[in-house]
């Protein structure tokens, strides 16, 4: 299994240009979740689904959209990108059984809004 | 929100010598749970604690459950150069989003 995989690994974007963040699990988990890492501060909930179709906004959702057409995948879309949006984006997924606090993340895509 | 206070933000050791974090929170958490990410990579689950008072140990890591269920902490022995990185404690309210604290980032010298 690859686990969670992110793409890009890194990107640069121009103040009011838009990019989705690709995100899929090949672990069939129903949880999956949008972080970003801010430098000196914890993770930070974007958005998350606990299933394919159905999605939810985490604490910091402004600015950023989601779907989740299929078990499989949760892109994160930018669509006007400003130079708050500057951070470290974490996918993350978890299996609904258990106490599910194990979350398998992703390796990360840096992005930086210019 | 829970806010949760990660002490100390850095520490730069020798190898060989013992570490020491905690996590302070101003509400409680049912779970306690401490992750470490590497340079350019995703955190990774080292410990999850379910009890207050529960103290579990994972190799050289051992992590406990605060009895009051408002803090946390990590005790790392023998600290090797793998061991540098991002330690991040992590807590969670049943139905409630995880919240993760801001990190310490520990810098091993050989």
């Amino acid at each position: 299994n690859a686990g969670v995989t992110q793409t890009p690994k890194f990107r640069i974007l121009k103040i009011g240009q838009s990019m989705t963040l690709q995100c899929t699990q090949d672990m069939n988990h129903n949880y999956m979740y949008w972080y970003r890492q801010d430098p000196g501060m914890g993770l930070k909930l974007i958005y998350y689904s606990v299933g394919a179709g159905i999605t939810d906004k985490g604490e910091v959702p402004n600015g950023y959209n989601v779907s989740r057409s299929t078990t499989e995948d949760f892109p994160l879309r930018l669509e006007l990108a400003a130079p708050s949006q500057t951070s470290v984006y974490f996918c993350a997924s978890r299996s609904r059984q258990g106490r599910g606090e194990k979350l398998f993340f992703g390796s990360g895509t840096q992005l930086s809004v210019l | 929100g829970q806010q949760l206070n990660q002490s100390p933000q850095s520490m730069f050791i020798q190898e060989g010598e013992d570490v020491s974090m905690n996590c302070t929170s101003s509400s409680i958490f049912n779970t306690w749970l401490w992750y470490k990410q590497d340079p350019g990579e995703g955190p990774v689950l080292l410990i999850a604690l379910y009890k207050a008072g529960e103290l579990t140990s994972n190799g050289r890591l051992t992590a406990q459950f605060g009895i009051t269920r408002k803090d946390s902490f990590l005790n790392i022995s023998a600290s090797i150069p793998s061991d540098v990185g991002i330690y991040f404690c992590a807590g969670q309210l049943i139905g409630d989003d995880m919240r993760f604290g801001a990190g310490t980032r520990l810098t091993v010298k050989p």
